[in-house]
């Protein structure tokens, strides 16, 4: 079985300063791992994702997330916010050797103040 | 664009009604996936097909049913609609299962 855990439903940071999500997951094979972005009244779109290559894996719009599988983690982080960053994030773990289906976290709102 | 069409974008319908959802994966994705995303239970998978057969089942009601055409094109189709139907309901496609999902924009609808 699978099953991811977004920790924070809401992150607040300034523009210009670092953002940190957080995720951790849960599988019993080797997972895929994703984050998603969706703006208001938008549909999701891919961010990133991990598969089993490089941990540390780089994204669209300056977004990064490193796999770590020792925690069982997979946040996602970037530099420094734009404001163009407010939106909600999903982490996705699918099982390559399970289900297949895609299981979504809650979703972590990110709050830019300007 | 992802390449996912999905139609309509907005629907209004009453109680008691049946509506059905269109969904055209990208060009190439044998696998399409229905969600139901609403405020109260976040992202929730209805179900999946690949090739044209059901593949997996998740939280979908018996009042829904949804199926894939030769040409891999899907349908939603929610009957005896109630309030709590009302949602964002969003198809994805990828090349076959386990793979990237791309989304479509979603279909609003809400029942009154």
């Amino acid at each position: 079985a699978q099953s991811v855990t977004q920790l924070d439903s809401h992150v607040s940071v300034s523009e210009g300063t670092p953002v940190l999500l957080r995720c951790n997951y849960s599988s019993s094979y080797s997972p895929s791992l994703f984050w998603y972005v969706q703006h208001p009244n938008k549909g999701l779109q891919l961010l990133l994702k991990y598969t089993s290559a490089a941990t540390l894996v780089k994204g669209i719009n300056g977004f990064e997330a490193e796999f770590k599988k020792s925690e069982t983690s997979f946040h996602l982080t970037k530099p420094s916010a734009h404001m163009s960053d407010a939106a909600e994030y999903f982490c996705v773990v699918s099982d390559l050797g399970g289900s297949y289906i895609p299981t979504f976290g809650r979703g972590t709102s990110l709050i830019v103040h300007p | 664009d992802s390449g996912v069409t999905q139609t309509p974008k907005h629907l209004i319908t009453a109680t008691g009604q049946r509506v059905t959802l269109r969904c055209s994966p990208r060009s190439g994705d044998l696998s399409v996936y229905w969600y139901q995303q609403s405020l109260d239970q976040g992202l929730q998978f209805l179900i999946q097909y690949y090739n044209g057969e059901e593949r997996a089942k998740g939280n979908i009601l018996e009042r829904f049913s949804a199926q894939q055409f030769p040409d891999l094109h899907s349908e939603l189709n929610l009957s005896s609609l109630e309030l709590g139907d009302s949602a964002l309901y969003f198809c994805a496609s990828s090349p076959f299962s386990g793979d990237t999902i791309y989304f479509g924009e979603g279909s609003w609808l809400t029942v009154v």
